[in-house]
């Protein structure tokens, strides 16, 4: 079983749906990024949490430590939220490395 | 703004070939990081290096070997191209982590897609 494991794999909404992805972790870590991967392949780091909540302009990241769960919520979606959007977590207390996920691939239809 | 370069963005090798993939940062960061992505198994760290000559075997190392002689540059070799080989390769930089402990954010390349025919 993967460390981390991301829901839904694929996602197709319409355009202003509420988007929500998950991701389940079964390590201790020490923070969670959500990131971002446009066709191309270029990685974008949205967030960096390690409790709580953290808002950017559409974009909402939350993650329950006790749970071991983060979700990335999307609102008012758009076509060019279309991505690839990966959750990884840094394992340990002073990991400098990154474990991912294998990503959800969101289609954002007009 | 961070800046991480990677050297071609396609590349096409033949099987045997020995190929370089190069990765340079502006920011003075002391981590940096080679991963290759492949579909449904995400990214997947082959090797990373926390300073000058130093570096550390990621989780699929075999058939790779790095190179970091300048501390904004970090190449990935593979010395003898096979076509399982064949992926898309991530480049990424973080600087090193703070006092406190928190871990920082990496910066990502653009990638190289090589195929290995």
């Amino acid at each position: 079983k993967n460390e981390v494991e991301q829901s839904p794999q694929n996602l197709t909404a319409q355009e202003g749906e509420f988007i929500t992805i998950n991701c389940s972790y079964s390590v201790g870590i020490s923070a969670l990024h959500w990131l971002q991967q446009h066709p191309g392949g270029g990685i974008v780091s949205l967030f960096m949490l390690s409790s709580g909540k953290k808002k950017h302009g559409r974009l909402i990241a939350t993650i329950n430590i006790q749970e071991k769960h983060s979700s990335l919520h999307i609102t008012a979606s758009h076509p060019r939220d279309s991505a690839v959007y990966i959750c990884a977590v840094r394992k340990g207390e002073y990991g400098n490395k990154l474990v991912f996920g294998a990503g959800t691939i969101l289609r954002v239809k007009s | 703004d961070v800046k991480v370069t990677q050297s071609s963005r396609y590349l096409v090798k033949r099987t045997g070939e020995k190929v370089f993939l190069e990765c340079v940062q502006d920011m003075d960061h002391e981590n940096m990081f080679w991963y290759r992505q492949d579909p449904g198994l995400g990214l997947r760290l082959i090797y990373f290096s926390y300073d000058v000559k130093m570096k550390e075997k990621g989780d699929i190392p075999e058939g790779y070997s790095v190179s970091r002689e300048k501390k904004e540059r970090f190449s990935l070799i593979l010395e003898s191209a096979s076509t399982n080989q064949t992926s898309m390769y991530l480049c990424a930089s973080s600087p090193y982590p703070s006092t406190s402990g928190i871990s920082e954010t990496q910066y990502f390349g653009p990638g190289t897609r090589l195929l290995v025919l």
